[in-house]
């Protein structure tokens, strides 16, 4: 079993949906939990972090959930240029910042 | 501030073959990370360094090794290049912030072992 596994997708939407994506964890003691974005042929970036509460940044919403093991991003009004991969990322406190990575979810916004 | 570079962008080698892949940050961050990245795999961590002078086996260590030769540098040498080692290659440096804790990747390198 993937340590943190994601739907590949592809997700084809057309602009101005909303579109939802979800992520499991297995490791019960992982403590931080991110959302990366990466282009094609680009490295990934940090698109948010993902708290305890949930939060908000923008058009982009993300959502944990511990008892679950669950993360969740949620973007809606969809432009193209959010078109990219999705990377649910999760960190184990103490482990010296080693990132766990999702093998991505692909998102492609159509006009 | 250039972040993250890695050098090459674009290598090709034979197998047996050996070669450094370079890696810079200018963040004065302590730690630094190398992953690859296969299709359908996710990035995988191969080694990381908490701190200048200190090294770490990752997820998938074997068939390289690495160099943290000052705060900026940290290097990723293949010794015996292999077909499976074919790869997109990612440096990464964290910045450790209890608020807003980030890893800044560079640009990749990518390998092709024939």
């Amino acid at each position: 079993r993937k340590e943190v596994e994601q739907d590949p997708g592809p997700f084809n939407v057309p602009e101005g949906a909303t579109v939802a994506f979800n992520c499991t964890y297995s490791n019960s003691a992982s403590q931080s939990f991110f959302w990366y974005r990466q282009d094609c042929r680009k490295e990934p970036k940090l698109l948010m972090s993902v708290y305890s509460s949930g939060n908000e940044d923008g058009r982009f919403t993300a959502q944990l959930n511990r008892a679950s093991q669950y993360i969740s991003l949620l973007i809606r009004d969809s432009k193209l240029s959010d078109s990219a991969t999705y990377l649910c990322v999760v960190n184990d406190e103490g482990s010296y910042g080693k990132l766990t990575f999702g093998q991505g979810t692909i998102l492609t916004v159509h006009p | 501030n250039a972040g993250v570079t890695q050098t090459p962008k674009f290598q090709v080698l034979k197998t047996g073959q050996s070669m450094t892949l370079q890696c810079a940050q200018d963040m004065n961050h302590n730690s630094m990370y190398w992953y690859r990245q296969d299709p359908g795999m996710g990035l995988r961590l191969i080694y990381y360094s908490a701190s200048e002078g200190t090294t770490d086996k990752g997820e998938v260590p074997n068939g390289y090794n690495v160099s943290r030769l000052n705060k900026r540098e940290f290097s990723l040498r293949l010794e015996s290049a292999a077909p499976s080692q074919t790869s997109v290659y990612f440096c990464a440096s964290r910045r450790e912030d209890r608020l807003k804790e980030t890893q800044y990747f560079g640009p990749g390198t990518r390998l092709l072992v024939l």
